[in-house]
C-alpha cells in the first residue's frame, strides 16, 4: 500500500529556516508527481505545488512561488517543502500528497498525515 | 487562476437525507473536476475525480456529475459517518484551485 510519511511538528521564530519532508513507500515515487497543499488555522486547502521526483521538474501556484522550495532526493523517495525565511503568517498544516495522472487530469490519491508548522515570535 | 465558488458553505442535514453541494468554476474545465472529503483532524481523501468517477472504495452513494464550469456532487442517504467537509478541485491547469469547502453538519 502507497504511504506517505511526514516529518513532525515545527515551532519556529519569523525570519527562520525550515524544511519538511515527506517519504513515499514504495519505488515508483519516481514514477508519480508529489505536491503539497497548504491548510491554515481554521481554513480551507490551498494547492501549492507539486514536484516531479524523476526528474525534479516544479509547478508552482503563483501564490506562493519565490516563497517556498519544492524538492525531492528520489534515491530516498522523499520531497521536501522549504522556507528561507518564515513568516507568522506562515502557521499551518502542510501536507504531501500523490498527484495521480488519469485519462484528463490529476486525482490527489494519497496523501500524508500533515505536519503542523507553527510560527511565532 | 481558475476560481472555484462552492456552495452552500455549510448545511445541516439529518441521518438518511438527500444533500447537494455545487461548485461552479470561473471558466469552462470540461470535466477536469474532483471531490474530497476531510474529516476533523485528518487529511483530505479524495472521493469523486473526473467530475463522476468513484474513487476505488468510496461508498456507492457518493456521486458527482457536471462539465464545463458547473458540477455537483450528490450524497444519497447521508449516513452518520459522512458528516465531514467537502472540497472540490479544478485539475484543468495550473495552478489547481479549490473550492471553498462545504461544511455537513448534523441536525
Amino acid at each position: 500500500e502507497v504511504q506517505l510519511v511526514q516529518s513532525g511538528a515545527e515551532v519556529k521564530k519569523p525570519g527562520e529556516s525550515l524544511k519538511i519532508s515527506c517519504q513515499g513507500s514504495e519505488n515508483s515515487f519516481t514514477t508519480y508527481w508529489i505536491g503539497w497543499v497548504r491548510q491554515m488555522p481554521g481554513q480551507g486547502l490551498e494547492w501549492m505545488g507539486i514536484i516531479y521526483p524523476g526528474d525534479s521538474e516544479t509547478r508552482y501556484s503563483p501564490s506562493f512561488q519565490g516563497h517556498v522550495t519544492i524538492s525531492a532526493d528520489k534515491s530516498i523517495t522523499t520531497a521536501y517543502l522549504q522556507w528561507s525565511s518564515l513568516k507568522v503568517s506562515d502557521t499551518a498544516i502542510y501536507y504531501c500528497v500523490r498527484h495521480h495522472v488519469h485519462s484528463s487530469g490529476w486525482r490527489l490519491d494519497y496523501w500524508g498525515q500533515g505536519t503542523l508548522v507553527t510560527v511565532s515570535s | 487562476a481558475i476560481q472555484m465558488t462552492q456552495s452552500p458553505s455549510s448545511l445541516s442535514a439529518s441521518v438518511g437525507d438527500r444533500v447537494t453541494i455545487t461548485c461552479r468554476a470561473s471558466q469552462g474545465i470540461r470535466n477536469d473536476l474532483g471531490w474530497y472529503q476531510q474529516k476533523p483532524g485528518k487529511a483530505p481523501k479524495v472521493l469523486i475525480y473526473a467530475a463522476s468517477s468513484l474513487q476505488s472504495g468510496v461508498p456507492s452513494r457518493f456521486s458527482g456529475s457536471g462539465s464545463g464550469t458547473d458540477f455537483t456532487l450528490t450524497i444519497n442517504s447521508l449516513q452518520p459517518e459522512d458528516f465531514a467537509t467537502y472540497y472540490c478541485l479544478q485539475d484543468h491547469d495550473y495552478p489547481l484551485t479549490f473550492g471553498g469547502g462545504t461544511k455537513v453538519e448534523i441536525k
